[in-house]
């Protein structure tokens, strides 16, 4: 069975201070799909990445950053001097690839992260 | 244009009304999902569509019924709701569900049934 959990229910920083969100998946497939999306408070879902389990590069877009670590099933995300504009909530989530698809979306819980001025 | 559209963007109803929750993407994606959403809680998925045939029903109740008129329309048609139904519903589409495109979601629709 797949399951995703993010340990950090809440988090809180100050604007410019660097914070790391993390994810810890299970599965038992070896060909597997990691997502993480933004959830502002207008509540609309914003995808930010996907990786595939073959490809385990970190990836860095702008302050993002991700580091994808197989032996210990995470896919941390990254954010480099934050920002008040990055206040939301932060969700990873996996998909795993059957035969004739993909299973649907499977999300952490969620991180709600909150950036003061 | 790479966006989901859902309207209405709130919706209070009564439990005997009947509403249908509305969403639209021009992307050429021939996969829509429906997702409940409950205050602090991940989306949970409720159905999805491929190609505008119904592909996964996560045993939702029957008073949702979802459609698909077309392969840019997805459609949510409510009755006899419960209080606990309230929630933000989100619309997503992806390119298909066979290759695990990342979905794109809409604004969402907060539902309030009194």
């Amino acid at each position: 069975a797949q399951k995703v959990t993010q340990a950090q229910t809440e988090i809180s920083v100050v604007e410019k201070e660097d914070v790391t969100l993390d994810c810890v998946y299970e599965t038992r497939d070896t060909t597997y799909y990691l997502f993480w999306y933004k959830q502002p408070p207008s509540g609309e879902l914003v995808f930010l990445i996907r990786r595939n389990s073959f490809d385990e590069q970190n990836e860095i877009s702008g302050r993002y950053s991700w580091n994808f670590q197989k032996s210990t099933s995470s896919f941390n995300f990254t954010i480099t001097a934050s920002q008040v504009v990055d206040s939301a909530v932060y969700f990873c989530a996996l998909s795993e690839r059957v035969l004739g698809g993909n299973t649907p979306l499977v999300f952490g819980k969620g991180t709600r992260l909150s950036v003061i001025a | 244009d790479t966006e989901v559209t859902q309207t209405p963007k709130h919706l209070v109803m009564g439990m005997t009304n009947k509403k249908s929750l509305k969403c639209e993407q021009h992307m050429g994606h021939r996969a829509m999902y429906w997702y409940k959403q409950k205050a602090k809680k991940p989306p949970e998925l409720m159905f999805v569509y491929s190609y505008e045939k119904l592909s996964i029903n996560e045993s939702v109740p029957s008073r949702f019924s979802p459609e698909c008129p077309n392969s840019s329309l997805l459609n949510l048609h409510l009755h006899a709701l419960q209080p606990e139904d309230s929630a933000l519903y989100l619309c997503a589409s992806s390119q298909q569900i066979s290759r695990n495109n990342e979905q794109f979601f809409g604004p969402g629709t907060r539902l309030t049934v009194l």
